[in-house]
């Protein structure tokens, strides 16, 4: 399977910062779609997760600015991040989460997408 | 919150064993994985749930998971294994990473 990360690359701050993810491949449907950032700053960080059926499991440190969304029609899903600030600088990540019992991990990213958050 | 700890950065010498630790509460009571991360790349997954290769990673890889300590360990390590590693597992249903560290062959 692979995945792409779509979006703009410059976002003002207190505005949504929104990717897209388009999955080819595989199928979408009967899995975890993620999305992951990496800063200098903090590392690796789960922002959530959404099944293809829509629901969804997000970073609690981020749950009240996140919302995640899926179109298996286009084999895409998203994610719109509220208010966004210069913290919210990263490198922006999907990924395909493989979900078992007392195990999380993620088999196949995308190749990451820079986000800039700055007037 | 739950943390896992991991070493910033390691060395070892081409053909030796490099052996990266993560560390968190009870990590032996959870499933841990691991990726490689090469500069400018995205994150590869090495080793899931524990001790699991997928295909393709070499036989040289290899995880174990014990009490409080995850271990990741690349046997006769390469060049092309100079990388960034991260360890992670799922803590209450959320995804926790390790800070990373960063395997230098030389």
């Amino acid at each position: 399977v692979q995945l792409q990360e779509s979006g703009p690359g410059l976002v003002k701050p207190s505005e949504t910062l929104t990717l897209t993810c388009s999955v080819s491949g595989g199928s979408i449907s009967n899995h975890w779609w993620s999305w992951i950032r990496q800063s200098p700053g903090k590392g690796l960080e789960c922002i959530g997760s959404i099944y293809y059926s829509g629901n969804t499991n997000y970073n609690p440190s981020l749950k009240s600015r996140v919302t995640m969304s899926v179109d298996t029609s286009k084999t895409q899903f998203s994610l719109k991040l509220s208010s966004v600030t210069t913290a919210d600088t990263a490198l922006y990540y999907c990924a395909r989460a493989i979900v078992a019992v007392g195990s999380s991990y993620f088999d196949s990213w995308g190749q990451g997408t820079q986000v800039t958050v700055s007037s | 919150s739950y943390d896992l700890t991991q070493p910033p950065s390691l060395s070892v010498s081409p053909g030796q064993t490099a052996s990266i630790t993560c560390s968190g509460d009870k990590l032996g009571d959870k499933y841990a994985s691991w990726y490689q991360q090469r500069p400018g790349q995205s994150p590869v997954l090495v080793i899931y749930q524990d001790r699991e290769r997928p295909s393709g990673i070499p036989e040289r890889f290899s995880g174990s998971n014990s009490g409080n300590t995850a271990t990741l360990t690349i046997s006769g390590t390469q060049a092309m294994d100079e990388a960034d590693y991260y360890c992670q597992a799922w803590d209450s249903r959320l995804v926790v990473f390790g800070g990373g560290t960063k395997l230098t062959v030389l």
